[in-house]
């Protein structure tokens, strides 16, 4: 069973530049939420996004947006990129069933903004 | 907005030592509380998902321990291995349904020396 797919791995950007990363959930999680680490924030909740609505938003400003497709993968975009955007962003997916929610995390990407 | 503290921020123990953690949250509107280990290059792995107020679950050698009312939850690590080696995160729930929101602790850092 595919575990949850996050790509590019890596990449490096310049500030002011935009940045696009997708995420594939696992196959049947119609959940995905998207998560920021720092070394000085620790892992910071961004958005999560189901059936295609985003359905629960963290605090962080509106250069973070992010969509789901009908095939539940998603994507999230930062615009005019600032040199504290540089993190690994996390994805997760999860089914959303009656009960408490287990997320299944990918490897991640790691941006570095110069 | 949730407060979430984990004590220790870091631990060294020999192996075959028996170690706890512990995570203090907001007793209000609480839904589930989750327990993740994120080894060094991995992704973060699901342990436990607790939801009721005395809720005790155990994986091998790893159990935790759930007190709703007062805020806390218990991770016991019994006989610690090389292998347990990791950040070991909590996260409440960020609100009172099922979502993929989580709220997580700055974590603690367990080294075990063979």
């Amino acid at each position: 069973k595919a575990g949850v797919t996050q790509t590019p791995r890596y990449l490096i950007k310049t500030r002011g530049q935009q940045v696009t990363l997708s995420c594939s959930p696992i196959s049947g999680h119609r959940s995905v939420s998207w998560y920021q680490q720092t070394p000085g924030q620790g892992l910071q909740f961004l958005f999560e996004y189901f059936s295609e609505t985003q359905r629960n938003k963290g605090n962080f400003p509106g250069r973070f947006s992010g969509r789901q497709f009908s095939n539940s993968r998603s994507e999230m975009n930062v615009s005019t990129l600032e040199l504290g955007d540089s993190a690994l962003y996390l994805c997760a997916s999860s089914k959303i069933r009656s009960g408490a929610n287990v997320l299944t995390f990918g490897a991640g990407s790691r941006l570095t903004v110069l | 907005i949730l407060n979430v503290e984990q004590s220790p921020q870091s631990l060294h123990v020999q192996e075959g030592d028996s170690t706890n953690f512990t995570c203090s949250f907001p007793s209000s509107n609480f839904y589930a509380l989750h327990w993740y280990r994120w080894e060094t290059a991995k992704s973060p792995e699901a342990l436990f998902v607790m939801t009721l107020n005395g809720d005790e679950k155990k994986k091998g050698r790893i159990s935790a321990t759930l007190n709703t009312k007062e805020g806390y939850s218990y991770l016991y690590i019994k006989g610690s291995q090389p292998e347990d080696s990791a950040t070991y995160l909590c996260a409440p729930s960020g609100g009172t349904s099922n979502t993929g929101k989580l709220i997580f602790g700055q974590g603690t850092t367990l080294q075990v020396k063979p």
